[in-house]
């Protein structure tokens, strides 16, 4: 029963590098989303999906990028690093038969530094 | 504009008392309201909701309060235990992504 798995847990990145933060769900959710965690900050929403080939900004999308190609993965894309990126990256999934009321399910998170 | 304000940024209590964590929204339209916990390095977890056609719900040690005049929600956990440190997070939405709060970090004392 892995539920919402996130990969990798660290990563430091050099300013300019790119590189993609996957998540997978196994729960056959339809909503997915990716939050950001500043220190002492609540979660932000960057990006979000609402079924396979469906997305929509969050409240923080400049500078990534995702795409949802299937029902169980999400990826998330940082073209261009910048120290500003710097944080912890948490993916969520939802049920399927709700909307915005179902629970969220969180991913164990992708601890990020760009120096 | 923080829609979501959780106050107390921590929060200390002796094991066995009563914890209370209090959280304000500004957004009147705001129809659904969750609480999260979360460990370090984990990611959070649902804690329990309530909707706003109700004023109390209820599980188990845990009771969240919504206040609609007010815009004030506040989680009790009664009684507080050692595994209960964590940080709470207070979220809200209505037909939309949720609206995280900061969190509280609780921290119960043996």
């Amino acid at each position: 029963n892995a539920g919402v798995t996130q990969t990798p847990k660290f990563r430091i990145l050099k300013i300019g590098q790119s590189m993609t933060l996957q998540c997978t769900q196994d729960m056959n959710h339809n909503y997915m989303y990716w939050y950001r965690q500043d220190p002492g900050m609540g979660l932000k929403l960057i990006y979000y999906s609402v079924g396979a080939g469906i997305t929509d900004k969050g409240e923080v999308p400049n500078g990534y990028n995702v795409s949802r190609s299937t029902t169980e993965d999400f990826p998330l894309r940082l073209e261009l690093a910048a120290p500003s990126q710097t944080s912890v990256y948490f993916c969520a999934s939802s049920t399927q038969t709700g909307g915005w009321t179902d629970t969220q399910y969180f991913g164990p998170g992708t601890r990020l530094t760009v120096l | 504009d923080q829609q979501v304000k959780q106050n107390s940024p921590s929060l200390s209590v002796q094991e066995g008392r009563i914890s209370i964590l209090n959280c304000d929204y500004t957004n009147s339209m705001f129809d659904y309201f969750l609480w999260y916990k979360k460990y370090p390095a984990e990611g959070p977890t649902f804690l329990i909701s309530i909707s706003s056609i109700k004023d109390k719900n209820e599980d188990g040690r845990f009771t969240v309060f919504l206040n609609k005049s007010a815009k004030h929600l506040s989680l009790h956990i009664v009684p507080s235990q050692p595994g209960d440190s964590a940080v709470y997070f207070c979220a809200a939405m209505r037909n939309t992504p949720l609206v995280f709060g900061k969190g509280t970090r609780l921290s119960v004392i043996a």
